[in-house]
């Protein structure tokens, strides 16, 4: 089945500092691609759609500012958490779309887990 | 808008006996439906979705689920449960004017004893 890699796993870094996150499509093309974030004990909740070539949607009360989005190609999307701060240390997931495969099918990655002291 | 509810944040159960998990959901529009499947520190994996057609829906691992239109619901069924069923689960809602984006619902955690 497709798979969806998430690197890194788990990052620990300092208040301040930039945080980039890979999401890749292994065996299939991603025109889109989904970035979640998930507080313990709590659901996900969509962060911004990621489309191949073209400007990143995001859902309101995300600041696109603080989480920088990038699909450059269709199998790579990454999310960039800018002067991290202890409040966005999360879980954060994506999930890639299969454009040759109904609109419907999505594969999440592992996610990373940020912590920020 | 969209939204899902799943009725129970958390359902102990003993190992061999049946199980269900309650979702509701609400829309406007026709709904796909979905339950995803969490272990702890991963992803998501589909267990089984609801497009369109058959109202029962046979999902991995002996899951199955049965839309309710009328009662707006997607309850996640198995007839026997392992303790490798031990997972969190989550419900979730889109639509053909979504664009693939799903909703959520809050997570039943599933803890099979033995």
């Amino acid at each position: 089945g497709a798979v969806v890699s998430q690197h890194p796993s788990w990052v620990i870094c300092k208040s301040g500092t930039s945080v980039k996150i890979e999401c890749r499509s292994l065996d299939f093309q991603a025109t889109t691609m989904f970035w979640y974030r998930q507080f313990p004990k709590q659901s996900l909740m969509l962060m911004a759609t990621s489309n191949e070539g073209s400007k990143a949607t995001y859902e309101q009360g995300v600041e696109k500012d603080k989480f920088l989005i990038n699909h450059a190609s269709l199998t790579l999307s990454t999310l960039t958490v800018t002067s991290a701060h202890p409040e966005d240390s999360s879980f954060y997931i994506c999930s890639a779309r299969d454009f040759q495969v109904a609109l419907d099918t999505q594969y999440f990655g592992p996610g990373t887990r940020l912590t920020v002291l | 808008a969209q939204s899902v509810t799943q009725l129970d944040s958390q359902v102990p159960v003993f190992e061999e006996a049946p199980v269900e998990l309650r979702c509701n959901y609400s829309s406007s529009v026709s709904v796909y439906l979905f339950w995803y499947v969490q272990y702890p520190n991963q992803g998501l994996q589909l267990l089984l979705k609801y497009l369109s057609g058959s109202t029962l829906v046979k999902g991995i691992n002996g899951f199955e689920a049965e839309f309710n239109k009328s009662q707006t619901s997607f309850h996640l069924r198995k007839p026997s449960v392992h303790i490798s069923d031990t997972a969190e689960y989550f419900c979730a809602v889109s639509d053909a004017t979504s664009y693939g984006k799903l909703t959520f619902g809050q997570g039943t955690i599933l803890t099979v004893h033995p």
